[in-house]
């Protein structure tokens, strides 16, 4: 089956940085994107991965080996309001989105 | 420019009942697709609708159908509800289609359907 594995839940430091790692098994592979979901919110779109190497956007940063079929989000500098539940989602071979069961990340001030 | 609209926000069902959500996508854009997630998980993907023609449709069975009209709204209906379908729909749209393209997903807030 396909899979997409993710830690639960990651707590870090306020001002810290943290990473959260996504490991996949997929039929097919056309790029990795994370969102961050607030309790109550809506998934938001943080970054995507089709190839290679580390994408940076602002404080959050992504990387993606595909030979390992691994990737993680970079979170830097971090604020309370980044407290949320993170997912990892890869295409597949369908062009389906097949997701990860999220990463709960707590800031400690 | 308005975000995703997904109306009602909750819903109580009863177990055999049916249910019809809504969705408004942004201003423009013509792909919307469909996810569930339940606690813990991660979310499962039910359908694409682009232009009005179903995309692509996830592993789910047939109860959980779709359509999209020709401005761009799409509605869900699951019809003969089971206990375990309670759960938050989430609707997302995008600017082209999932299948074509890697255009970024923007989620409304869910319906959240609890079947009793």
């Amino acid at each position: 089956g396909q899979s997409l594995e993710q830690p639960s839940e990651v707590t870090a430091v306020e001002g810290a940085i943290v990473q959260i790692n996504c490991t996949y098994q997929t039929s097919g592979f056309y790029g990795l994107s994370w969102y961050q979901q607030h309790d109550g919110g809506a998934p938001t779109f943080l970054s995507y991965n089709a190839l290679d190497g580390l994408e940076e956007t602002g404080r959050f940063s992504s990387f993606l080996s595909r030979s390992d079929s691994y990737g993680y989000l970079l979170l830097q500098e971090l604020q309370m309001k980044d407290s949320a539940s993170y997912f990892c989602a890869v295409k597949d071979s369908n062009y389906q989105l097949i997701w990860g069961a999220g990463t709960k990340l707590i800031i400690k001030p | 420019k308005a975000g995703v609209t997904q109306t009602p926000r909750y819903l109580i069902k009863t177990r055999g009942q049916q249910v019809t959500l809504s969705c408004s996508p942004i201003s423009g854009h013509r792909s919307v697709s469909w996810y569930q997630q339940t606690p813990g998980q991660g979310l499962q993907f039910l359908f694409e609708y682009f232009s009005e023609t179903q995309r692509n449709k996830g592993n789910f069975p047939g109860r959980f159908s779709g359509r999209q009209f020709s401005n761009s709204r799409s509605e869900m209906n699951v019809s003969t509800l089971e206990l375990g379908d309670s759960a938050l729909y989430l609707c997302a749209s995008s600017l082209m289609s999932v299948v074509s393209y890697n255009s970024p997903l923007h989620f409304g807030n869910g319906t959240r359907l609890t079947v009793t």
